[in-house]
């Protein structure tokens, strides 16, 4: 069983361009989870899907980030017109199951660089 | 509105000795869900142990323990004799236990460094 794949692992890009992140979740996870870290900080919740549902968005989620997660299966995390305060982690999870017991797991990330 | 507080941001001990990294939460709610996640320099956030609010019984797992206190909001993590591969960003976390709840709102995270 692999676990949550995120690409691209790192990416530098200049402010006012687009970028984009893929997460693939555990096989058979209904929900997906987007978080994002700052240096020196604790992961922030961003957005969460169940199935191809997106259930819930964090203020963090200016109009210039956008999820998707069209089949239910991977999803992607787009930024449009960078700024340099992108620059962070965000890290991609996953869970089986529909009670808030269940234990989220998470990717290794994706580094963005904004300059 | 819930909160988790991990004063301590960096700790830093000799290999063997033991270490508890202290963690301190505020919720609203009655019932809950609290976590422990550790974050090697991979960046992968590892999944270390889940506690029930209800549940107040200490548990241990081979080298490591957890201190649940509802009565002083607190939810300690313990590693005893540690070792160099312990080192790592230790995340402390909190999750509303109600229908829909999906969110974990963490702590900053304390940095360990366990030198040989």
């Amino acid at each position: 069983d692999t676990g949550v794949s995120q690409n691209p692992r790192h990416k530098i890009t200049k402010r006012g361009q687009n970028v984009t992140f893929r997460c693939d979740p555990i096989s058979e996870h209904n929900r997906l989870y987007w978080y994002r870290q700052t240096l020196g900080q604790g992961p922030e919740f961003l957005t969460y899907f169940q199935n191809e549902a997106q259930l819930e968005k964090s203020r963090l989620l200016s109009d210039r980030f956008s999820a998707e997660r069209p089949k239910g299966s991977f999803s992607t995390l787009e930024i449009q017109r960078t700024e340099q305060g992108d620059s962070a982690m965000y890290l991609c999870a996953s869970s089986l199951g529909v009670y808030s017991g269940n234990t989220i797991y998470f990717g290794e990330g994706s580094w963005l660089t904004v300059v | 509105a819930q909160k988790v507080t991990q004063a301590q941001t960096e700790i830093s001990v000799v290999e063997k000795e033991d270490v508890t990294l202290d963690c301190v939460y505020e919720t609203r709610d009655t019932t809950y869900y609290l976590f422990w996640y550790k974050q090697p320099p991979s960046g992968e956030l590892v999944f270390l142990i889940r506690r029930n609010s209800f549940d107040e019984q200490n548990e241990i797992s081979g080298r490591y323990s957890w201190n649940f206190q509802k009565s002083t909001s607190s939810f300690n993590f313990t590693i005893t004799a540690s070792q160099v591969v312990d080192s790592a960003v230790y995340f402390c976390a909190l999750r509303r236990r109600a229908q829909g709840a999906q969110k974990l709102v963490f702590g900053q995270g304390t940095r360990l460094t366990i030198n040989p």
